[in-house]
């Protein structure tokens, strides 16, 4: 069965860093394409980022140049560093399994990330 | 950016009707890469459908996917009390995209 656990959410100041990290159980991180997906309180998803089985990232405009996705082979466990947080960073952030790059099947319960000052 | 419009915004429904989720793209989907999500409060996503029309594992078949190029459509046939949930659809053709939502409640 996969499990995939956020954690490393809470609260930070606007222009602060944060890490999240998404471990996994069930699945290999480095064989499969795997994505961030957030969703502010009471909105809707948006995706932020993906890593390819190659290594190759990609980011949404939102957040482009200020977050990174990276994984540890080793620990089987997925990241976002987060900087320059802003208010509008604020949001549950998910970590999930995109098929073949493309849809997510598996989702992790999620960590909120809440940017305040 | 392929933007996604649901609709409506919310369907107010008893158990036992059948729901009809709309989701138009501002361009077309091609492939038909095309993906609806179920999500409850306070929970995860899950996936019901993709490549517009296939059931994900273990997805009841009462929920049913179809379109094609600019307009996908989610059917739930015969509401269940556990259907009552938030519904998006999302392209993975050019980059990822989320529509807004449709909420599914109870009338």
């Amino acid at each position: 069965e996969v499990q995939l656990v956020e954690s490393g959410g809470g609260l930070i100041q606007p222009g602060g860093s944060l890490r999240l990290s998404c471990a996994a159980s069930g699945l290999t991180v480095s064989s499969n394409y795997m994505s961030w997906v957030r969703q502010a309180p009471g909105k809707g998803l948006e995706w932020v980022s993906i890593i390819y089985t190659a290594g190759t990232t990609h980011y949404a405009d939102s957040v482009k140049g200020r977050f990174t996705i990276s994984r540890d082979n080793s620990k089987n466990t997925l990241y976002l560093q987060m900087n320059s947080l802003r208010a509008e960073d604020t949001a549950v952030y998910y970590c999930a399994r995109a098929i073949s790059g493309y849809y997510f099947d598996s989702w992790g319960q999620g960590t909120l990330v809440t940017v305040s000052s | 950016e392929i933007v996604l419009t649901q609709s409506p915004g919310t369907l107010s429904l008893s158990p036992g009707e059948s729901a009809t989720l709309s989701c138009r793209a501002s361009q077309s989907v091609s492939s038909n890469y095309l993906a609806w999500y179920q999500q409850k409060p306070g929970q995860a996503p899950r996936l019901l459908i993709y490549g517009a029309s296939s059931r994900a594992t273990g997805i009841p078949d009462r929920f049913s996917g179809s379109g094609s190029g600019t307009d996908f459509t989610l059917t739930i046939s015969r509401l269940e009390p556990e259907d009552f949930a938030v519904y998006y659809c999302q392209q993975y053709a050019n980059s990822w995209t989320f529509g807004q939502g449709t909420k599914v409640d109870i009338k």
